[in-house]
């Protein structure tokens, strides 16, 4: 069946260093993106998303990258904080858009 | 605008009780979504729905039926529970394929 895979499972940075998290998905036909922020004990919540007709997506700190052709996508956080700290889920819609495939989760530590 | 409700928040069962998972939005959303999530795996569609009096198998549906009666309303049923069937368990809806969806608080399932 279909997939999303999610690199790293784990990242740990220094606040203010830069984040970088990974993401392959393997139907051709996918051309939605979004990202999911998860907090302890939370719901996941959109904080960005991309389409296929776009390479790349920009929102203050946090910036998605889309490689179609290769077909991975990136999510960028700069300047990270410690709020930024969660659980961070990139997803892919399949079956025509009607369903949408969520990564296994990475989860960011950023450390004070 | 309560945005994604879910009822109840926690629950324990014994294995073979059955229970109906409710989630409700007021959103006007056409899509609603089902998923479960279990350490380490991410979000997985259980069903959803594209509308009124439709529903449709994702990922993981066996032991689980859904109904959509209403349009702001999506239940997830358990017939005879199983340990297996532990997790947190959330609701979603959007407003059209390819777009954001929006997640309920999550239920918190328990099978002894």
């Amino acid at each position: 069946g279909e997939n999303v895979e999610q690199h790293p499972s784990t990242l740990s940075v220094q606040e203010g260093d830069s984040a970088v998290i990974k993401c392959t998905y393997s139907d051709s036909a996918s051309n939605y993106f979004p990202w999911y922020k998860q907090e302890l004990g939370k719901r996941p919540q959109l904080i960005i998303d991309i389409r296929s007709n776009v390479g790349e997506k920009k929102d203050q700190r946090i910036a998605v990258t889309l490689n179609k052709t290769a077909k991975h996508f990136s999510l960028h956080i700069t300047e990270t904080q410690p709020e930024d700290s969660a659980v961070y889920f990139c997803a892919a819609s399949i079956g025509g858009g009607f369903k949408t495939i969520f990564g296994a989760g990475t989860r960011l530590f950023v450390k004070a | 605008n309560a945005g994604v409700t879910q009822t109840p928040k926690f629950r324990v069962l014994k294995t073979g009780q059955s229970m109906t998972l409710l989630c409700a939005q007021d959103m006007n959303h056409e899509y609603m979504y089902w998923y479960r999530q279990d350490p380490g795996m991410g979000l997985r569609l259980i069903h959803y729905s594209v509308g009124e009096g439709t529903t449709a198998k994702g990922e993981v549906p066996d032991g689980y039926n859904v109904s959509r009666l209403k349009k702001q309303n999506f239940l997830l049923g358990l017939e005879s529970a199983a340990p297996s069937q532990t997790s947190v368990y959330f609701c979603a809806s959007s407003y059209s394929i390819n777009q954001p969806q929006h997640f309920g608080d999550g239920t918190r399932l328990s099978i002894l």
